[in-house]
């Protein structure tokens, strides 16, 4: 069975410049998450999809982050503009309700890096 | 609200020896904790978890973890380490409370793990 993909695994781009990284999930998995770690530092949620619906956005800046899971299976994490600041690892998982306990497989994560 | 605590940024053991990476949370309801393992350049890879029932959960590679509900904690152990369990090791814990954030995973800042030859 394919883990969680995502891509690409690197980025580096220019302050005030777009960035988008995409996701595809375990097959199967009807939830989706997509997650920030800065350097040293734990994930931290962005944004939880059920299917194609985002049920906690809570934690992501809306001002330049969006994200979208159009046909609930795939998912694209935009920035626009990136910041310095932005710079991390930005993490994708997928999980499926039906193993009763919700664990979350973790994808290898895009390193974004802001110049 | 939901946290985790992993007191020590970095464990150093040698190689043979037993290894023990701590972890203390608090939570609201019922606590469901895990640990997961990210290797350099690498996304986490889950260890253990403990839902319910008995509280020293066996995981992958040797690992276990002894779930303490009076200490709130939730130590991570191997009885005999390996270099290449060299890694960073992160505790977490999920909301189970209900609400938008249902199934969220709060990590700790997570702990280094070297195992010296």
């Amino acid at each position: 069975e394919a883990g969680v993909v995502q891509s690409p695994r690197y980025k580096i781009i220019e302050k005030k410049q777009p960035v988008a990284f995409w996701c595809n999930p375990i097959s199967g998995h009807n939830t989706l998450y997509w997650y920030l770690q800065n350097l040293g530092q734990g994930p931290e949620l962005l944004i939880r999809y059920e299917n194609e619906e985002a049920v906690d956005d809570s934690q992501l800046p809306k001002d330049r982050f969006s994200a979208e899971r159009l046909k609930g299976v795939d998912s694209t994490l935009k920035i626009q503009p990136a910041e310095l600041g932005d710079s991390a690892v930005y993490l994708c998982a997928s999980s499926s309700w039906t193993s009763g306990d919700n664990e979350q497989f973790f994808g290898p994560g895009t390193r974004l890096t802001v110049l | 609200a939901q946290s985790v605590a992993q007191p020590e940024d970095q464990v150093n053991v040698a190689e043979g020896n037993p290894l023990t990476v701590k972890c203390t949370y608090s939570v609201s309801g019922n606590p469901y904790l895990f640990w997961y393992v990210q290797y350099p350049n690498r996304g986490l890879q889950f260890l253990l978890k403990y839902i319910t029932g008995d509280n020293l959960v066996k995981g992958s590679y040797g690992f276990e973890a002894e779930f303490n509900k009076s200490q709130t904690s939730f130590h991570l152990k191997k009885p005999s380490a390996l270099v290449s369990d060299s890694a960073l090791y992160f505790c977490a814990v999920r909301d189970d409370a209900g609400g938008t954030s249902y199934g969220k995973l709060t990590f700790g800042q997570g702990t280094i793990l070297t195992v010296h030859p």
